[in-house]
């Protein structure tokens, strides 16, 4: 099964209030990241914690980590139409002596004006 | 910051016809790049990981003979797929790995067979 999993997978909210995503996993991680797809765009990296860090900010996005549970949740303060955009998390695999990006489902954030 | 490009952003192609995607690195050396595809609504699936000067590593059920990769120098990836089909049109983005293990993503490119 697949490596981080977000809730909701859809999310709509007015502008000016917060957004939370919640990412799961299954197996122990070094670290764990956050992106950001605009529709038809690339990804943004938008924050990494490490497997020892519980929380961190950047900007108005606070990330927090539980490993006990293996899970990891996004919070948008403040929202913006800007922020409306897929935010998916991503952990690290390692197979085969190699490591790659696992990335779960994906949530759609809706910000309205 | 690091700044990774891809060539063409969008691509029209007929049936059995070859396509060759470019995924740059503009401001870093990338010794590891990466190949994703995206399907509507889905997301992100590694395809293979691409490492200058050695063959890429292919992930399970993607086909290496139609997926050509080519990592010839440490800023330059290509992905070609060859005798493309409808199905194979998606969004391929490439990511480029600093040395300090940051991936950063092209803008993708939206591949249409028709």
């Amino acid at each position: 099964s697949q490596q981080g999993e977000e809730d909701p997978q859809a999310l709509s909210i007015q502008e000016g209030e917060n957004a939370t995503m919640n990412c799961s996993y299954k197996t122990s991680i070094n670290n764990l990241q956050w992106y950001r797809q605009n529709s038809g765009r690339g990804l943004v990296h938008l924050i990494l914690i490490r497997s020892n860090e519980r929380e961190k900010h950047s900007g108005r996005l606070r990330v927090t980590l539980d490993t006990s549970k293996k899970s990891s949740s996004l919070l948008i303060t403040a929202s913006r139409a800007a922020d409306t955009a897929s935010y998916f998390c991503a952990t690290v695999k390692t197979q085969g002596g190699s490591e790659k990006l696992v990335f779960g489902k994906g949530t759609k954030l809706t910000v309205n004006p | 910051g690091a700044v990774v490009s891809q060539h063409p952003s969008w691509v029209i192609c007929k049936s059995g016809t070859s396509v060759k995607i470019e995924c740059r690195s503009l401001d870093f050396q990338a010794t590891t790049m990466f190949w994703y595809r995206q399907f509507p609504k889905q997301s992100l699936m590694l395809m293979a990981t691409s490492n200058e000067g050695s063959k890429a590593t292919y992930e399970q059920g993607v086909e290496k003979d139609k997926f050509l990769i080519n990592h010839a120098s440490l800023t330059l990836s290509t992905l070609t797929v060859t005798s493309a089909h409808p199905e194979d049109s998606s969004f391929y983005i490439c990511s480029a790995e600093t040395d300090w293990w940051e991936q950063y993503f092209g803008p993708g490119t939206r591949l249409t067979v028709t």
